[in-house]
């Protein structure tokens, strides 16, 4: 089965510091990689995807095939990255498009 | 423009009760999508609709139906509601399913359904 992991159910850092949350998928096709944002009292949002190969809100992710992963880093965290992540795969079986998400990552920055 | 909307926001049932949580999205979508999220598991997919007219089960259906009433609306049933089917239910959308990196999906505020 296609399985998203992240390892790491909350990251704790303090302002300034640098970001990595972890991913790591299973999947033995293409995979097409998400990171989604839950901020607090909103909604789930689409913060970047690998195909874009975009930095958002000075988040970037680089998928590594070779190690399955697809880790999000920011160099420098700011108190208003506290919020939940989650990684997602998206994937094709039986001719349907089916999305799968981690367990996410708590993020909190310290001030 | 609202995106996706859902009913209602929260809900207490007692065991064994039925209920249907409402879903609509006005963006034209093809794909809709219902998922569950509990503490420490993430979002867990129970069913999607990849076009009007059909629906297909996800990670998690069993005790949980669904219809896809128009393009606009997707609906989930609890039949015979039990303490395990306590959660955050979200309803998401996305434009269409067959194209690659079309994935992204917009979700509704969720309904958060306690059942004793």
């Amino acid at each position: 089965a296609q399985r998203v992991t992240q390892p790491e159910k909350l990251l704790s850092v303090f302002k300034g510091a640098p970001v990595e949350l972890k991913c790591n998928y299973s999947y033995s096709g293409s995979p097409e990689l998400f990171w989604y944002v839950q901020y607090s009292r909103q909604r789930l949002q689409l913060l970047l995807r690998h195909i874009s190969r975009e930095s958002i809100k000075g988040f970037t992710a680089d998928l590594n095939k070779g190690e399955t992963s697809f880790h999000l880093k920011k160099p420098f965290a700011q108190e208003e990255d506290s919020a939940m992540y989650y990684c997602a795969l998206g994937y094709y079986s039986g001719g349907s498009y089916i999305p799968t998400f981690g367990r996410g990552t708590s993020l909190i920055v310290h001030p | 423009n609202a995106g996706v909307t859902q009913t209602p926001k929260f809900q207490v049932l007692k065991t064994g009760q039925s209920m249907t949580l409402q879903c609509a999205q006005d963006m034209n979508h093809n794909s809709m999508y219902w998922y569950r999220q509990d503490p420490g598991m993430g979002l867990r997919l129970i069913y999607y609709s990849a076009s009007e007219g059909t629906t297909d089960k996800g990670e998690v259906p069993n005790g949980y139906n669904v219809s896809r009433l128009n393009k606009r609306e997707f609906s989930l049933r609890l039949e015979s509601a039990a303490p395990s089917q306590t959660s955050v239910y979200f309803c998401a959308s996305s434009e269409r399913l067959w194209e690659r990196s079309n994935q992204p999906q917009h979700f509704g505020d969720g309904t958060r359904l306690s059942i004793l």
